[in-house]
C-alpha cells in the first residue's frame, strides 16, 4: 500500500485560501469517507483538522474544511493566518493491510 | 479529559532491545484502537499497526511487521511499542494515536518518543 500522493509544498499570503490535494487510489481515498487530514508544527505531534472527509471536530477553526472527489481529497484553508503554517497530512483508511495510510505530507509557508 | 502520555526519550545502540509505552486516561480503554505512528527526522509520518485494546487484534504494516510488536495491559490502560533488536535506521520520533472502536479518525495523540538509536 502506497503512500497518498501530496504536494511538498504550497504558500500563501494572509488572507488568501489555499487548497491542498491528497490523492489515492480506489482502495483508500476513492473507496471510502474515511479520510482525515492532520496539522503538524515543528517538534509536535499531529493535531486531527478533519476527519471523514469533511468534519471538523470540536475546537477546530471553520476556516479548515475538507472534501472529496474521486481518488482525490482536498484541505482548504480560508483566511491564512501565519499560524497555519505548518505541515499538513492527509490519511486515508483501507482495508487492505496496513489499514491506515497516510500522504507524503505538504508544507504550507504563509508568504 | 483525554490523555495519551508516552514514555520519555531513549538512547540506545544498535542490538538492544527497548519497550516504549503509552498510557491512557480519561477515557474507556478497551473501547479503542491504539495505533502508532513513525516519523523518522525531517520526514514524514508512516503507520506502524494498529491494536484494539478490547480483544488485543493487532493489524501491522508490512514495512514494520516482524521488526516490532505491539501489544497493549488493560489493567494499567497502556499501550506498548517494542523492538527485540534495535537498528540505527530505528532512529525516530514515535507517535501513539486513539481511535473509537466504530470510527475511523484518530483524534487524540500522545506527545512522542524519540528514540535514537547510535553506537
Amino acid at each position: 500500500q502506497s503512500a497518498l500522493t501530496q504536494p511538498a509544498s504550497v504558500s500563501g499570503s494572509p488572507g488568501q485560501s489555499i487548497t491542498i490535494a491528497c490523492t489515492g487510489t480506489s482502495s483508500d481515498v476513492g473507496g471510502y469517507n474515511h479520510v482525515s487530514w492532520f496539522q503538524q508544527h515543528p517538534g509536535q505531534a499531529p493535531i486531527l483538522m478533519i476527519y471523514d472527509v469533511s468534519n471538523r471536530p470540536s475546537g477546530i477553526s471553520n476556516r479548515f474544511s475538507g472534501s472529496k472527489s474521486g481518488n482525490t481529497a482536498s484541505l482548504t484553508i480560508s483566511g491564512l493566518q501565519a499560524e497555519d503554517e505548518a505541515d499538513y497530512y492527509c490519511s486515508s483508511y483501507t482495508p487492505i493491510t496496513p489499514t491506515y495510510v497516510f500522504g507524503t505530507g505538504t508544507k504550507v509557508t504563509v508568504l | 479529559e483525554v490523555q495519551l502520555v508516552q514514555s520519555g526519550p531513549e538512547v540506545k545502540k544498535p542490538g538492544e532491545s527497548l519497550k516504549i509505552s503509552c498510557q491512557g486516561s480519561g477515557f474507556s480503554f478497551t473501547n479503542y484502537w491504539i495505533g502508532w505512528v513513525s516519523q523518522m527526522p525531517g520526514k514524514g509520518l508512516e503507520w506502524m499497526g494498529i491494536i484494539y485494546a478490547g480483544d488485543s487484534t493487532t493489524k501491522y504494516n508490512p514495512s514494520f511487521q516482524g521488526q516490532v510488536t505491539i501489544s497493549v495491559d488493560r489493567s494499567v490502560s497502556t499501550a506498548y511499542l517494542q523492538w527485540s533488536s534495535l537498528r540505527a535506521s530505528d532512529t525516530a520520533m514515535f507517535y501513539c494515536a486513539i481511535a473509537r472502536h466504530g470510527n475511523y479518525y484518530w483524534d487524540y495523540w500522545g506527545q512522542g518518543t524519540l528514540v535514537t538509536v547510535s553506537s
